[in-house]
């Protein structure tokens, strides 16, 4: 069964914390992404990443820093976290290709910066 | 720029009718495909069905199905007999706009929080 698990289902920090937000796929896919959603908003794409080590901005990336040194691990950095940040985050995979090709979402990290 | 419009945030629909969510897209890429994700109240999105942009024929998934209108730039999500279980939000999404080495993000719309009523 697919499945993308992300470190923490809840997370409280601090304004001007280092935080960082853990994604693991286990599906051998070559794609990850993530996502921060807001009531009235949708999601919106941060980064994402092809490849070990590759990376791409999304709409939104300022405040953010991604990290992938192995296929399956994709971690969102929020280098000096701001209320402003407070969000549901959700990481997906994908396989490569374009075309009908599915993500598949985590359950979602609701990260509150006080 | 790509972008997504769902112009319903709320619906309330009888059980055991049709539900037609709206959504229209803009984009100057004539290669783009359109994605209907639900989430349920416990927050896992869950994919629904998929519209390539050269598909000739509409797109239909179980109860789903997609009515695909390419001049008027629509991509709307017909549920037929709506179940009780049918309550969620549902996010209408585009791929084409952030693409890089065989990836391709999705610019989501701001979704339509559908609620079956029994």
């Amino acid at each position: 069964d697919v499945k993308v698990t992300q470190s923490s289902r809840y997370l409280v920090k601090r304004t001007g914390e280092k935080v960082f937000l853990e994604c693991v796929q286990d599906m051998d896919h070559e794609n990850m992404f993530w996502y921060r959603q807001d009531p009235g908003l949708g999601l919106r794409l941060i980064y994402f990443s092809y490849d070990v080590k590759m990376k791409e901005k999304g709409d939104i990336p300022e405040g953010y820093s991604v990290s992938r040194e192995k296929k399956e691990r994709f971690s969102l950095i929020l280098e000096s976290a701001s209320t402003n940040q407070t969000s549901m985050y959700l990481c997906a995979s994908s396989l490569a290709g374009t075309g009908a090709i599915e993500q598949y979402f985590g359950p979602g990290t609701r990260l509150t910066v006080t | 720029a790509q972008k997504i419009t769902q112009t319903q945030p709320g619906m309330f629909v009888q059980e055991k009718e049709a539900v037609t969510l709206d959504c229209t897209y803009d984009t100057s890429d004539p290669s783009y495909g359109l994605f209907w994700y639900k989430q349920p109240s416990s927050g896992e999105m869950i994919f629904l069905i998929y519209q390539g942009s050269y598909d000739q024929q509409n797109a239909t998934e179980g109860r789903y199905s997609l009515n695909f209108q390419k001049a008027r730039k629509s991509a709307n999500l017909v549920i037929s007999a709506s179940q009780l279980g049918d309550s969620a939000m549902y996010f209408c999404a585009m791929r084409g706009r952030f693409s890089g080495g065989g990836a391709d993000g999705l610019t989501f719309g701001k979704g339509t929080h559908l609620i079956i009523q029994p």
